[in-house]
C-alpha cells in the first residue's frame, strides 16, 4: 500500500511570503500530525488533525496553521515566512490511536531566503 | 520544550561492534518507540514497547522499556554500514496524545 506522500519535496520562498504544504496519509489512516525538524531543535510537534478537527496542538505561533479534508489529506500553511522557518517539515499518519506509532513521509524541505 | 534526553549525542564505531544508546525522561511514558532516520528521509519505526520491563527484538536491534517507565534503551549488535543514521526515541503518554521525540543519537559506522 502507498506510503505517506508529501508535496512538494523542496521549496524556496522569500521572507514575508506564505507557503502551503500538502500531505496524503496512508489509506485508512485518519490521523495526520505535522512536525518541524531543525538541527538545533530536533522534531517539534506542530499539530495533529483527526476527522477534519485539530486534536492536538504544539507551541508554535499562529502563523502556522493546518487543515484536514474529508479524505484525510492535510495541508499546513505558514504565513509571513521568517528565516527561522527554514526546516524539514514532516507529516506523519496513523490510525486514530497512536500506540503503534506514526508512519512518516519523506518531508518537505523549506528554505526561506 | 523537549522532555526526552538521549545519549550519546553521536557515536563513531567500527563495523561489527555492538552499539548501546539510551533515552531518559523526567516524566512517565506508557509507550516507548524507537525510530531511525536516513539522510533526506522521514523517520522509520524500528521497535515499539508497551510494558515496563519489556524487552523486544527486531533482527539485530533490541530495545527495552525501563522499569521506572522513565527510560528506554536500544542496542544494535554487529553493526553494519547501513546502520548509519539518526536514532530517535519517542514517548507516548496516552494513546491519543502527541508523540514526543528525543533529540536523536547520530550513528556513524566505519567500515
Amino acid at each position: 500500500k502507498a506510503g505517506v506522500t508529501q508535496t512538494p519535496r523542496y521549496l524556496i520562498k522569500t521572507r514575508g511570503q506564505q507557503v502551503t504544504l500538502s500531505c496524503s496519509p496512508i489509506s485508512g489512516h485518519r490521523s495526520v500530525s505535522w512536525y518541524q525538524q531543525t538541527p538545533g531543535q530536533g522534531l517539534q510537534f506542530l499539530f495533529e488533525y483527526f476527522s477534519e478537527t485539530q486534536r492536538n496542538k504544539g507551541n508554535f505561533p499562529g502563523r502556522f496553521s493546518g487543515r484536514q479534508f474529508s479524505n484525510s489529506r492535510s495541508e499546513m500553511n505558514v504565513s509571513t515566512l521568517e528565516l527561522g522557518d527554514s526546516a524539514l517539515y514532516l507529516c506523519a499518519s496513523s490510525l486514530a490511536d497512536h500506540s503503534y506509532g506514526y508512519t512518516f513521509g519523506s518531508g518537505t524541505r523549506l528554505t526561506v531566503v | 520544550g523537549q522532555q526526552l534526553n538521549q545519549s550519546p549525542q553521536s557515536m563513531f564505531i567500527q563495523e561489527g561492534e555492538d552499539v548501546s544508546m539510551n533515552c531518559t525522561s523526567s516524566s512517565i511514558f506508557n509507550t516507548w518507540l524507537w525510530y531511525k532516520q536516513d539522510p533526506g528521509e522521514g523517520p522509520v519505526l524500528l521497535i515499539a514497547l508497551y510494558k515496563a520491563g519489556e524487552l523486544t527484538s527486531n533482527g539485530r536491534l533490541t530495545a527495552q522499556f525501563g522499569i521506572t517507565r522513565k527510560d528506554s534503551f536500544l542496542n544494535i549488535s554487529a553493526s553494519i554500514p547501513s546502520d548509519v543514521g539518526i536514532y530517535f526515541c519517542a514517548g507516548l503518554k496516552t494513546s491519543y496524545d502527541k508523540v514526543i521525540f528525543g533529540p536523536g543519537t547520530s550513528l556513524s559506522v566505519i567500515p
